[in-house]
């Protein structure tokens, strides 16, 4: 069955340093998504990415985060100067719809900022 | 309350019972979805209902929609030990449709 699939699994970063998540979305899907979940909260919105643009953005998506497709298959998060604070699960979701249909999420790249 | 609130925050319940979660929300939707997320992985799409429906199957999940209420709620008949898991409802609004807006979840939990 197609999957959506993310790396690194685990990543540990010193503050200040950059670091890229990378996301295989489902080869046919055509919408991107990155979502975040801090440990014990809620799963938020970030960025969604449609035709080789962002599509919508969360306030957390600032000016240190950016996206990138850069060929056919990957789908890339990069933070540019990490903070403590960005410390969290990222995950990448893919679908066919707009975001109104059934999202596939990948399993997360684990991020720990120091 | 944020968009997408679930109760309780935590289920524990026998093996073979019903389990019941609820979610509100406070803006319009497009539809409701609900995932589970087994602890450390990622989320599996369970159910998705739209704002002209009124209640779901599949499976042993029953999904129900309120939309005068801005309320839904999920049903688990038969539960296994296998169902444990959280479990987290996600609005579409109508107005940004581009992004699910999750709820806190509901920590599910079935004692064999």
């Amino acid at each position: 069955e197609p999957e959506v699939t993310q790396t690194p699994s685990h990543q540990v970063t010193q503050m200040g340093q950059e670091v890229i998540l990378r996301c295989v979305p489902i080869s046919n899907h055509l919408y991107f998504y990155w979502y975040r979940q801090i440990l014990g909260q809620k799963v938020e919105f970030l960025v969604s990415f449609y035709n080789n643009e962002i599509s919508e953005k969360s306030e957390i998506f600032d000016d240190q985060f950016s996206v990138e497709r850069p060929d056919g298959s990957n789908f890339t998060l990069k933070i540019r100067s990490t903070k403590l604070e960005d410390s969290a699960m990222y995950f990448c979701a893919s679908s066919t719809e707009t975001g109104t249909g059934e999202l596939f999420f990948g399993e997360g790249s684990r991020l720990t900022v120091l | 309350s944020q968009q997408g609130e679930e109760d309780p925050q935590a289920l524990s319940i026998q093996e073979g019972e019903n389990a019941t979660m609820n979610c509100s929300y406070k803006t319009s939707i497009n539809n409701l979805q609900w995932y589970r997320q087994n602890s450390g992985r990622g989320l599996v799409h369970l159910i998705l209902i739209r704002s002209n429906e009124r209640e779901k199957h599949s499976g042993r999940l029953r999904v129900t929609l309120d939309t005068s209420k801005k309320s839904s709620s999920l049903l688990i008949t038969a539960s296994r030990a296998a169902d444990t898991a959280s479990y987290f409802c996600a609005t579409v609004p109508i107005q940004g449709a581009q992004k699910l807006v999750f709820g806190q979840g509901t920590r599910l939990t079935i004692n064999p």
